[in-house]
């Protein structure tokens, strides 16, 4: 059980496009996932927190309006790198709490989407 | 906040070498958790902790909350090639992040054949 899919699992797109990342809780609900940040041989920098039903919360110096997080049901939440630079190039993860969502429930995470941006 | 040590860095073993590795935190966590990353994919969690002094195995994985709750150590038995990955810590304490984990910087095991 509490199993989370996301994809694409890589994308490479141009300079000045959008991208959508999608993230699923496969077997649960999920009311709350969290979607990470991670660069080569470094741990998870957590981005935001995305909340169903109501707006995402950022972490302090990430851009909302360049990370746009919905969260329309309970299995699924997005995000979308808009207008992305080279820079923007990374690994991104999305998890949920397991079933319940209880708060001392371990996180469980997606696969990771590789993004390249040229 | 909390800040996780978590050590060590690297390691470079021959295969069936037993490892070990650990975390410690200048706050009392509630959780501990391990997960395992391997190249190009999500963290998978391999055992989660809730109690002090508790130990926990998965297969030849075992891992123990410390006592003081604020260390944790992982230790893996007879070390096979597919144990090759990063190694992650976190903890869970009141005040932590808005998804409740501290993570360590992880531990990039290297087996040799």
């Amino acid at each position: 059980g509490a199993v989370v899919s996301q994809h694409p699992s890589w994308v490479i797109c141009k300079s000045g496009t959008s991208v959508k990342i999608e993230c699923r809780s496969l077997d649960f609900q999920a009311t709350t996932m969290f979607w990470y940040r991670q660069f080569p041989k470094q741990s998870l920098m957590l981005m935001a927190t995305s909340n169903e039903g109501s707006k995402a919360t950022y972490e302090q110096g990430v851009e909302k309006d360049k990370f746009l997080i919905n969260h329309a049901s309970l299995t699924l939440s997005t995000l979308t790198v808009t207008s992305a630079h080279p820079e923007d190039s990374s690994f991104y993860i999305c998890s949920a709490r397991g079933t319940g969502g209880l708060y001392n429930s371990p996180l469980h995470f997606g696969n990771g989407t590789r993004l390249t941006v040229t | 906040g909390q800040q996780l040590n978590q050590s060590p860095q690297s390691m470079f073993i021959q295969e069936g070498e037993d490892v070990s590795m650990n975390c410690t935190s200048s706050s009392i966590f509630n959780t501990w958790l391990w997960y395992k990353q391997d190249p190009g994919e999500g963290p998978v969690l391999l055992i989660a902790l809730y109690k002090a002094g508790e130990l926990t195995s998965n297969g030849r994985l075992t891992a123990q909350f410390g006592i003081t709750r604020k260390d944790s150590f992982l230790n893996i038995s007879a070390s096979i090639p597919s144990d090759v990955g990063i190694y992650f810590c976190a903890g869970r304490a009141s005040g932590g992040g808005a998804d409740g984990l501290t993570f360590g910087k992880g531990t990039h095991l290297i087996i040799q054949p």
